[in-house]
């Protein structure tokens, strides 16, 4: 059964600070995985999404690795500001016909003005 | 629609009664899937449809919890004689075959 696991659990960094979120999964035999926010009271938000044959997404400020004979995956933000504050999640879809998401608990980040 | 679309947003319900949510998924997605959340934790996987084909109910967790989507459009996720521990935050995504999931805003249940 695959299992994700995000690292740190909270992070409270001062606004204009890079900082990277930790993901690993126990399975390697992955389709893709996914990056998300989630801010209170509304809904996941996808940030990035990264084929299995692929090494790095980015996005703006931020930039997703994996690498999957490892189950890693780390999440990179530049240069935080206070509106970065929220939950990011990690999901993985396996190979196969099944198409569900494993997520990770997430790591709540706070950006101090 | 231009999202995935739940209703109600936030339900309270006394034990026993039973609860029906909904979800209207993205115009056109084939796949929809339902999750719960749990205050500190990510979003587990319950149940998800092609179409109207139910693909893989292995995350419900006991048969007072059912899903259908008659037409492979809107789905509903029924709980019967909810229980305290059923309280929980209910998420639907929808996605087209090769494509991410989108997720609603889901629908928060507090069963009393």
């Amino acid at each position: 059964k695959q299992e994700v696991t995000q690292i740190p659990a909270a992070l409270s960094v001062p606004e204009g600070e890079n900082l990277v979120l930790n993901c690993s999964f126990t399975d390697s035999a992955i389709y893709n995985l996914q990056w998300f926010r989630q801010d209170p009271g509304k809904g996941l938000t996808s940030l990035l999404l990264i084929q299995s044959s692929q090494r790095e997404q980015t996005s703006g400020r931020l930039n997703a690795s994996l690498d999957k004979s490892s189950g890693r995956s780390t999440l990179y933000i530049a240069a935080s500001q206070p509106g970065d504050s929220a939950t990011y999640l990690c999901a993985v879809r396996p190979n196969g016909s099944a198409r569900q998401l494993t997520f990770g608990s997430g790591t709540q980040l706070t950006v101090l003005p | 629609g231009a999202g995935v679309s739940q209703s109600p947003r936030y339900k309270v319900t006394k034990r026993g009664q039973d609860v029906a949510l909904r979800c209207d998924p993205i115009s056109g997605h084939v796949s929809l899937y339902w999750y719960r959340q749990a205050l500190g934790q990510g979003p587990e996987f319950l149940t998800y449809f092609n179409y109207e084909a139910q693909q893989d109910k292995s995350g419900l967790p006991n048969d007072r919890f059912s899903a259908e989507r008659p037409e492979g459009s809107i789905s509903t996720l029924t709980i019967q004689r909810t229980e305290q521990r059923d309280s929980a935050m209910y998420r639907c995504a929808s996605s087209s075959l090769y494509t991410e999931a989108f997720f609603g805003q889901g629908t928060r249940l507090t069963v009393v």
